[in-house]
């Protein structure tokens, strides 16, 4: 299987500030990446799919970018609802589905 | 509005069997890939498996293949995830979810989850 790296594995930031985390692939994924929000107790919510397209009602602070082995999620000014832990995912209909290990944002 | 209810989950014994069902509604079921998704205490999320909207494929996770599998009932509108030789590192709350097309590669939508525990 593919494997997913994220770093940092925590981030201490504070509101208004601008967050980027990083995801990387064992091998070339293309452009087969999303990204989700986790809240504690709560199911995921998928921010971006296809590394760059934001899901429908998503905020336009949040954006991903990348290819290939390297991709990031960039929050463009955090905001209070935006500290929670975010996962990147590897995707191919074909083969297996990996989520990397998780990045928690917290307050500074 | 889509609604995913898992149900199934419990307290095991390492080495036996537990079947998860997944009650959906809210949209047309036969036209979506669905997953599984777990998530053990404290950490974070792993995928388990996921089948395409017709059940033609199915695809799993390296730490279930063999043990588990999936499957879905179109005309029930339910899907299922048959546990076998379970393991301490299968307690986890088994989220079901449903994925944004058709072939089991995003997660769009979630369920509440169910708390499966493996324990001697």
């Amino acid at each position: 299987d593919i494997q997913m790296t994220q770093s940092p594995s925590t981030l201490a930031a504070s509101v208004g500030d601008r967050v980027t985390i990083t995801c990387r692939a064992s091998q070339s994924i293309s452009n087969w990446l999303a990204w989700y929000q986790q809240k504690p107790g709560k199911a995921p919510k998928v921010l971006i799919y296809k590394a760059s397209d934001l899901e429908s009602g998503v905020p336009s602070r949040f954006s991903g970018s990348g290819s290939g082995t390297e991709f990031t999620l960039t929050i463009s000014s955090l905001q209070p609802d935006d500290f929670a832990t975010y996962y990147c995912q590897h995707y191919n209909s074909y083969s297996s589905r990996t989520f990397g290990q998780g990045t928690k944002v917290e307050i500074k | 509005q889509v609604q995913l209810v898992e149900s199934g989950g419990g307290a095991v014994r390492p080495g036996r069997s537990l079947r998860l069902s997944c009650a959906a509604s809210g949209f047309t079921f036969s036209a979506y890939g669905m997953h599984w998704v777990r998530q053990a205490p404290g950490k974070g999320l792993e995928w388990v498996a996921a089948i395409w909207f017709d059940g033609t494929y199915e695809f799993y996770a390296d730490t279930v293949t063999g043990r588990f599998n999936i499957s879905r009932d179109n005309s029930k509108r339910m899907l299922y995830l048959q546990m076998d030789s379970l393991g301490d590192g299968d307690t986890a709350v088994y989220y079901c979810g449903r994925d944004k097309g058709l072939f089991g590669d995003v997660v769009v939508d979630w369920g509440q989850g169910t708390l499966v525990t493996v324990s001697s």
